[in-house]
C-alpha cells in the first residue's frame, strides 16, 4: 500500500468514449501529478497541481483533462484518445517543499488500451 | 537541458551476482536531487534514495549501494548478491525546479532480470 490510490487498474476504451482515471493519496501531501509511461520512453510528466492550483502543463493535447477537486483527490478526463495514447498512467503526490527534497509516492497505475 | 540517460535498457543476472546499473545526468541547476525508483510488475514505482548536490558520500543500505560523482554527473547503483525479487525495471531521475514547484525528469529505465 503505497498510499496513493488509481482507479480503475486497467480499461480499455474505443475512440469516441468518454472516460476518466481517478487518483486518491491519503498522505497529506498537497502536489500531485499525471505521469504517462509508455513502452521504451521515459516517463513523460503531464500534469502538475499545486494546493490544487495547475501549475503545470506539458503541451498536452485537449484530449486530455485534468481535475483537482481537493488536495486528495485528482482526476484525468479522457475523451476522443488515439491508439497511440495507449500506456500506463501514472499518479503520483509529494509534500511541495522547496529545493526537491521530498520524494514523489506512486499509485500503481491504469493501463489503458485505446482501440 | 535537463536530461538522464540510463543507456543499459537491460541486464540479466544469475542470483547472487552484483550488479550495477548506470545513470547519468545533465543540469544547469546548481542544486538539485537525484532520485532512484523501482518499478515491480506491479506498476507502481518504489522511491528508493534521494541524494543531493552538495552530498556526495556514497551511501549503502543494505545489499544497495548507490556511487554519487559530481565530476563525471553520474548516479550509479549497485545490487550486491542480487535476487530474483530484484527483478523490476528501475529509474533514475532528476529534480527539475520549477517555477512553482518542482518536478523529476526521469531515464528511460533498465530493466533487471535476475535468475534464480
Amino acid at each position: 500500500e503505497t498510499g496513493v490510490t488509481q482507479t480503475p487498474r486497467h480499461l480499455v476504451m474505443g475512440m469516441t468514449n468518454k472516460k476518466s482515471l481517478k487518483c486518491e493519496q491519503h498522505l497529506g501531501h498537497n502536489a500531485m501529478y499525471w505521469y504517462k509511461q509508455s513502452a521504451k520512453k521515459p516517463l513523460e510528466l503531464m500534469f502538475v497541481y499545486s494546493l490544487e492550483e495547475r501549475v503545470e502543463n506539458n503541451s498536452v493535447p485537449s484530449r486530455f483533462s485534468p481535475e483537482c477537486p481537493n488536495s486528495s483527490h485528482l482526476f484525468l478526463h479522457l475523451h476522443t484518445l488515439q491508439p497511440e495514447d495507449s500506456a500506463l498512467y501514472l499518479c503520483a503526490s509529494s509534500q511541495d517543499g522547496t529545493g526537491s527534497d521530498t520524494e514523489a509516492f506512486f499509485g500503481q497505475g491504469t493501463r489503458l488500451t485505446v482501440v | 537541458a535537463q536530461k538522464v540517460t540510463q543507456a543499459q535498457t537491460e541486464i540479466s543476472v544469475v542470483e547472487k551476482e552484483d550488479v550495477t546499473l548506470d545513470c547519468v545526468y545533465e543540469t544547469r541547476d546548481t542544486t538539485y536531487y537525484l532520485f532512484w525508483y523501482k518499478q515491480p510488475p506491479s506498476g507502481e514505482l518504489v522511491f528508493l534514495i534521494r541524494r543531493n548536490s552538495f552530498d556526495e558520500q556514497n551511501e549503502i543500505s543494505g545489499r544497495y549501494s548507490w556511487n554519487f560523482q559530481k565530476s563525471t554527473s553520474s548516479f550509479n547503483f549497485t545490487i550486491t548478491a542480487s535476487q530474483v525479487v530484484d527483478s523490476a525495471v528501475y529509474f533514475c531521475a532528476l529534480s527539475d525546479s520549477g517555477y512553482n514547484t518542482d518536478k523529476l525528469i526521469f531515464g528511460t529505465g533498465t530493466r533487471l532480470q535476475v535468475f534464480p
